[in-house]
């Protein structure tokens, strides 16, 4: 079974400060990797996707890379903003035992940009 | 296409009663995803359409809980008797095939 750790659960930043979130998954057959962003009370908005054969994403002042072998993937956020503050989930999207294809989460980095 | 919608974005139901909830997915996508989020937690599968066939049921899905999305369109989750551990997120995603997930705003449930 597919498991989803990110650290760290929160992160704290001055306005500028170039930051990492980590995400690590349990099982190396994954198909796809997905980053997420939530703001509070609402729903998902996708940032990056990685497909298996791909090593990183880029889009803007994110930089998205995946290394299946240690099971890893990073979300680089370049000169972060106020308002790049939210909640960053990772989701591994990967094959059940019963054949579908579905995404396994993170529990998440709450990200704050302090001014 | 403005994408995914849900409705309603909020419910508040007493114990005991049933609820649905209603999901339209971006034009033209056949797959359908329902997720469950818990506050601190990451979204979790509940189950999975493709085109009108749902073809997946998470062990989260208890028999309180039913899906459906006729002619491969809405979807709508029906959840009977609800119970206080049912309050949480319930989130709607859809996908063109398998690329990426684009998921609605949510409905928050609150059973008290």
């Amino acid at each position: 079974k597919q498991e989803v750790t990110q650290i760290p659960a929160a992160l704290s930043v001055p306005e500028g400060e170039n930051l990492v979130l980590n995400c690590s998954f349990t099982d190396s057959a994954i198909y796809n990797l997905q980053w997420f962003r939530q703001d509070p009370g609402k729903g998902l908005t996708s940032l990056l996707l990685i497909q298996s054969s791909q090593r990183e994403q880029t889009s803007g002042r994110l930089n998205a890379s995946l290394d299946k072998s240690s099971g890893r993937s990073t979300l680089y956020i370049a000169a972060s903003q106020p308002g790049d503050s939210a909640t960053y989930l990772c989701a591994g999207g990967s094959y059940s035992g019963a054949g579908s294809y579905q995404l396994t989460f993170g529990k998440g980095t709450k990200l704050s940009v302090i001014p | 296409d403005t994408g995914v919608s849900q409705d309603p974005r909020h419910k508040i139901t007493k114990r005991g009663q049933n609820v649905t909830f209603r999901c339209d997915p971006i034009s033209e996508h056949n797959r359908l995803y329902w997720y469950r989020q818990t506050l601190g937690q990451g979204p979790e599968f509940l189950t999975y359409f493709q085109n009108e066939a749902q073809l997946e049921k998470s062990r989260l899905l208890s028999d309180r809980f039913s899906a459906e999305r006729p002619k491969g369109s809405f979807s709508t989750l029906e959840i009977q008797r609800t119970e206080q551990g049912d309050s949480a997120m319930y989130l709607c995603a859809s996908s063109l095939d398998l690329y990426e997930q684009y998921f609605g705003p949510g409905t928050r449930l609150t059973v008290t």
